[in-house]
This record gives C-alpha cells, sequence and structure tokens, in this order.
C-alpha cells in the first residue's frame, strides 16, 4: 500500500537556527502534499502545501521542497522560534479513488532550545 | 467563524458501553473525516463522507459506525468499546478541490476505555 514516513522521528535545535524536517512517500502518483504542524494537547494545523508539479513553494518562513525523482518532501523553517515547538506531519494525496484521502506520516518533533 | 467543533474534550467508558462524538463545522465543507490518532502511529482514517448522504470506510473502520446528520454534522459511534480503541479522535473538514484538499481539523476528543 502508500505509505508516508519520515527520516528523523525528533529534532533539537537552537532558537535562531534554520530547521529542516524530511519525508519521505512511496506514492509517485500522489499529486499534492501539505504539511501540518501539531502543537501539544491540540488539531493538526496547516503549514504549507504543495502540488506535484512545483518544487519548492514558500511561505512566511517556510518553504517545501519536492524532489520526485526520490520521492522527498522537506519543510524549511527559517530562524526557528520557540513558538515552533511541535509535531510536524507530512501528508499525501492519493489518486485515483483515494482522491479524498490524506494518507500521514508518523510525524516529527521539533524542540526549539532558547 | 468556530471552525471544526468536537464534543466531548474528554471521555472516560468502561469496556462494552458505547457512545458517539460529535463533529460540527461551519465552513460549508462537503467533506468531513474522523482519524483517531496513537502515539507512533500518526493519524489514521476511520470514516470519511465525500459529501452529505455518502460515507466511505477508511484504513481502520472496525467497531465504528458513521453519520452524516447534514451538511455540517458528522458523527463517530462506537457500538461496544473496547480497551483498543483508547486514542484520540480527531474530526476534519475539507472543500476538495481537485487536486487540493486542505482539511481543517477540530480540537480532538480523548478517549479512554477502561
Amino acid at each position: 500500500g502508500e505509505s508516508v514516513g519520515l527520516h528523523l522521528p525528533t529534532l533539537s535545535v537552537q532558537e535562531g537556527d534554520n530547521s529542516i524536517i524530511n519525508c519521505a512517500y512511496s506514492n509517485s502518483a500522489s499529486d499534492y502534499f501539505i504539511w501540518y504542524k501539531q502543537e501539544s494537547g491540540k488539531g493538526p494545523q496547516f503549514i504549507i502545501d504543495i502540488r506535484s508539479n512545483m518544487d519548492k513553494r514558500q511561505g512566511q518562513r517556510v518553504t517545501v521542497l519536492l524532489n520526485k525523482t526520490v520521492k522527498h518532501l522537506s519543510l524549511q523553517i527559517a530562524a526557528t522560534q520557540p513558538g515552533d515547538s511541535a509535531v510536524y506531519f507530512c501528508a499525501e494525496k492519493g489518486s485515483g479513488g483515494s482522491n479524498y484521502k490524506l494518507t500521514f506520516g508518523k510525524g516529527t518533533l521539533l524542540t526549539v532550545n532558547p | 467563524n468556530a471552525g471544526v467543533t468536537q464534543t466531548p474534550k474528554f471521555q472516560v467508558l468502561k469496556t462494552g458501553q458505547s457512545m458517539t462524538l460529535q463533529c460540527a463545522q461551519d465552513m460549508n465543507h462537503n467533506s468531513m473525516y474522523w482519524y483517531r490518532q496513537d502515539p507512533g502511529m500518526g493519524l489514521r482514517l476511520i470514516y470519511y463522507s465525500a459529501s452529505e448522504g455518502t460515507t466511505d470506510k477508511g484504513e481502520v473502520p472496525n467497531g465504528y459506525n458513521v453519520s452524516r446528520l447534514n451538511k455540517r454534522e458528522f458523527s463517530l459511534r462506537l457500538e461496544s468499546a473496547a480497551p483498543s480503541q483508547t486514542s484520540v479522535y480527531f474530526c476534519a473538514s475539507s472543500e476538495w478541490v481537485p487536486p487540493y484538499n486542505e482539511q481543517f481539523f477540530g480540537p480532538g476528543t480523548r478517549l479512554t476505555v477502561l
């Protein structure tokens, strides 16, 4: 079946540094990807998305990179702040009959040290 | 604009008891979803409703039933709760415009089955 996974389960960075969170996906037909942030005790919150016809997309302090050749997705957070501490999930949208479904990775815990 | 709301926030059940988790959204979205989140497992889809009047099974539907009451509301029922159903349950909604499927999540219901 299709799967989305993460290379690093935990990441610890210093405040002000840049963070990079990685994700591998297995379905080459997936056409849409999302990064979510989940703070403790809350529901996932949308950060940024990217279509499969793009390689890069930038938001406010965040950038998502998509490498379809190796089926790899990354989230870059610039000038990481303590408020960025959370679990980050990547998700891919299925194709064909699974068009409505998002498949989530297991998540990476980002800890920002002051 | 409350987004996605869920009730209750917390619930403790005994094995064999039944209960219904409620979800409502005020964004006029067509699609709604129920996920469960377990440590180290990420988010797994239980059931979804692509549009009012339709429901479909996700990855882990056993032991659950759903009702799409109207466009706003989507409930999840546990007929005979089991300890394996101890989890955090999230409801989400989206307006699917291909290929985009940004899902908006509620705050979650933390369920413990003893």
